[in-house]
């Protein structure tokens, strides 16, 4: 079946740091991967995605490139703020399955 | 820009009480799923419709059950519920005439069962 693996957080950053989240998947086919982001008090917001393998997903300053050789999709900012701050999960779209499976999330403290 | 609302952010129910969640989208779309989040555990899908009157289960649908009697509006049932269903619940939409798999979510609603 189909599953999601993100490093176990919290991680904790100071302002300006490089950030990394490691995500890796296993599923069946071609799936398609993004990462959403919970901030507090508030639903999931998709925040990139990519379709098929060596793409590039990117959205406020974020990225993520799909890796089939090694099933990741690992999310990555230059340079973070306070704002960041937030909870992270990595996601594949199985069209065998039909459905979004998620990984467990990683929260992300950010401080100044 | 598409909304998904939820008709609680905060809920507290007693053990044995039937429960209603409410979940409403205004972007007419297809598709409407129930999740339960918990800590370390990500996100669970318990149930999903592709259409009105039309229910699927997910991963997780004991104890839950759902209705869609209108596009806009899908509402989970918890016909008794018990202290194990504590959780964060989110509800999410997508279009199918667009990326299928790019759901949109609601603010989630934070029942507590005691």
């Amino acid at each position: 079946g189909n599953s999601v693996t993100q490093m176990e957080g919290p991680v904790t950053l100071s302002e300006e740091a490089f950030l990394t989240i490691n995500c890796t998947y296993t599923a069946t086919g071609y799936p398609s991967l993004f990462w959403y982001v919970q901030y507090p008090g508030e639903g999931l917001q998709l925040l990139l995605k990519a379709t098929k393998a060596d793409d590039k997903g990117s959205n406020k300053g974020f990225e993520a490139t799909y890796r089939k050789e090694t099933t990741s999709f690992h999310l990555e900012k230059g340079s973070v703020q306070v704002s960041d701050s937030a909870v992270y999960f990595c996601a594949l779209f199985n069209n065998a399955g039909n459905m979004l499976t998620f990984g467990g999330g990683t929260r992300l403290m950010v401080k100044p | 820009d598409v909304k998904v609302t939820q008709s609680s952010r905060y809920l507290v129910k007693r053990t044995g009480e039937k429960v209603f969640l409410e979940c409403v989208q205004d972007m007419d779309h297809e598709n409407m799923f129930w999740y339960r989040q918990d800590p370390g555990l990500g996100l669970r899908l318990i149930y999903f419709s592709y259409d009105v009157k039309m229910k699927e289960k997910g991963d997780i649908p004991e104890g839950y059950s759902v209705s869609r009697e209108k596009k806009e509006r899908f509402s989970l049932i918890l016909e008794s519920a018990s202290t194990n269903q504590t959780s964060m619940y989110l509800c999410a939409s997508s279009s199918r005439d667009r990326h299928y798999n790019e759901q949109f979510f609601g603010p989630g609603t934070r029942l507590t069962v005691l």
